[in-house]
């Protein structure tokens, strides 16, 4: 019962670089959907996709960009990685016309931009 | 827009006593309410839900009940276990506009003590 599969788990960027999260499900989930959460605070969402092609922006997507080209995976891309950028981001997926509205996460992955 | 405000941490109780923490929500449609727990390193993982008004979600011993004439969805526990420190956050889910994005709130982190 893999479910949602994030990599890597921790990573350390220098300020300008890009680097790929790379996020991919096996419960055949339409729905998948890219979380940021900074120190205590709650997640926010920066982009969504509700099937293969179709991605959109959620609450915070500068800096950021998606691809959905199959229904397993979902990769989050950081292009010119900034200092606020670090943060723990969450993939997560779920299928609304089957298992209601349960949003199933991954185990996260730690990015620190320095 | 949605919104979830959740009651503020951290929170320190002795082992066996009963907790609360409280969750009100606004929201335009028909809402899912949940609570998502987060272990320590871990990502998060759906506690409860309740789905309509009136619903007792309910899971580990934990309980909630969506209260539409209140917006409330308040977590309880009757006796609390160390092994149940850990951050909470509340959340809903709108599907008013045909999908299924969730409004966190900003976490109440809980330690119990022996």
């Amino acid at each position: 019962n893999a479910g949602v599969t994030q990599t890597p788990k921790f990573r350390i960027l220098k300020i300008g670089q890009s680097m790929t999260l790379q996020c991919t499900q096996d419960m055949n989930h339409n729905y998948m959907y890219w979380y940021r959460q900074d120190p205590g605070m709650g997640l926010k969402l920066i982009y969504y996709s509700v099937g293969a092609g179709i991605t959109d922006k959620g609450e915070v997507p500068n800096g950021y960009n998606v691809s959905r080209s199959t229904t397993e995976d979902f990769p989050l891309r950081l292009e010119l990685a900034a200092p606020s950028q670090t943060s723990v981001y969450f993939c997560a997926s779920s299928n609304p016309g089957t298992e209601g509205n349960t949003i199933y996460f991954g185990e996260g992955s730690w990015l620190t931009v320095v | 827009g949605d919104s979830v405000t959740q009651m503020e941490g951290p929170v320190t109780l002795s082992e066996e006593a009963f907790l609360t923490i409280n969750c009100t929500y606004t929201a335009t449609g028909y809402p899912s309410l949940f609570w998502y727990v987060q272990y320590p390193g871990e990502g998060l993982q759906l506690l409860l839900k309740a789905t309509k008004a009136d619903d007792k979600g309910s899971n580990k011993g934990f309980e909630a009940t969506y209260r539409k004439e209140t917006t409330s969805f308040h977590l309880e526990k009757g006796s609390v276990q160390v092994s149940d420190s850990a951050v909470y956050f509340c959340a809903l889910s709108d599907r008013s506009f045909g999908n299924e994005k969730l409004t966190f709130g900003t976490g109440t982190r809980l330690t119990i003590i022996p």
